[in-house]
């Protein structure tokens, strides 16, 4: 069974706080995606990475950025969080098979707290 | 602006009946489509997809239908189960790509 772990599951900083959001997968997957969640807007790609040490911007990259050091682990950092990252942050993972659309797996997710 | 909208935030169903969740897309290009189903305190997790080449995929009680003209697309269970209570997501892919746009969501209630 795929496992793609989430550092914490509840989340509460304070504005201007550095953050750090760790997410790991233990199937050797190329692909690894940071999603946040908010109530009517679904899931929006934040960045992406489709191999070690490299990064895409998603649709909503502004105030983020991300690390990927390892092929198992990928990072997302809120340089300085604001209130309106208060959010549910997912981190996915897939293959890089080459067939079309490879099914991501997903974490348990983070819900974030921006006081 | 929405690429891909899910209309209805909430449905609510009778066990054993079937419930019909629909999706409209906006971009021509996607070619891939998935559900997810999410429960709460988890993440997300795969349900079915169709490529635009087929109009119909089916795996047991889940059928997805898909209408290329209309850009639309459509989840069926059959026969709704209280345990298929759910947020269910639909996602497009441009260009089989490894992407997907996220919808927001119609949460599923079946009644028991």
């Amino acid at each position: 069974d795929v496992k793609v772990t989430q550092s914490s599951r509840y989340l509460v900083k304070r504005t201007g706080e550095k953050v750090f959001l760790e997410c790991v997968q233990d199937m050797d997957h190329e692909n690894m995606f940071w999603y946040r969640q908010d109530p009517g807007l679904g899931l929006r790609l934040i960045y992406f990475s489709y191999d070690v040490k490299m990064k895409e911007k998603g649709d909503i990259p502004e105030g983020y950025s991300v690390s990927r050091e390892k092929k198992e682990r990928f990072s997302l950092i809120l340089e300085s969080a604001s209130t309106n990252q208060t959010s549910m942050y997912l981190c996915a993972s897939s293959f890089s098979s080459g067939s079309p659309g490879e099914t991501q797996y997903f974490g348990p997710g983070t819900r974030l707290l921006v006081l | 602006d929405q690429q891909v909208k899910q209309n209805s935030p909430s449905l609510s169903v009778q066990e054993g009946r079937i419930s019909i969740l629909n999706c409209d897309y906006t971009n021509s290009m996607f070619d891939y489509f998935l559900w997810y189903k999410k429960y709460p305190a988890e993440g997300p997790t795969f349900l079915i997809s169709i490529s635009s080449i087929k109009d119909k995929n089916e795996d047991g009680r889940f059928t997805v239908f898909l209408n290329k003209s209309a850009k639309h697309l459509s989840l069926h269970i059959v026969p709704s189960q209280p345990g298929d209570s759910a947020v269910y997501f639909c996602a497009a892919s441009a260009n089989y790509g490894q992407n997907f746009v996220f919808g927001p969501g119609t949460r599923l209630s079946v009644l028991p």
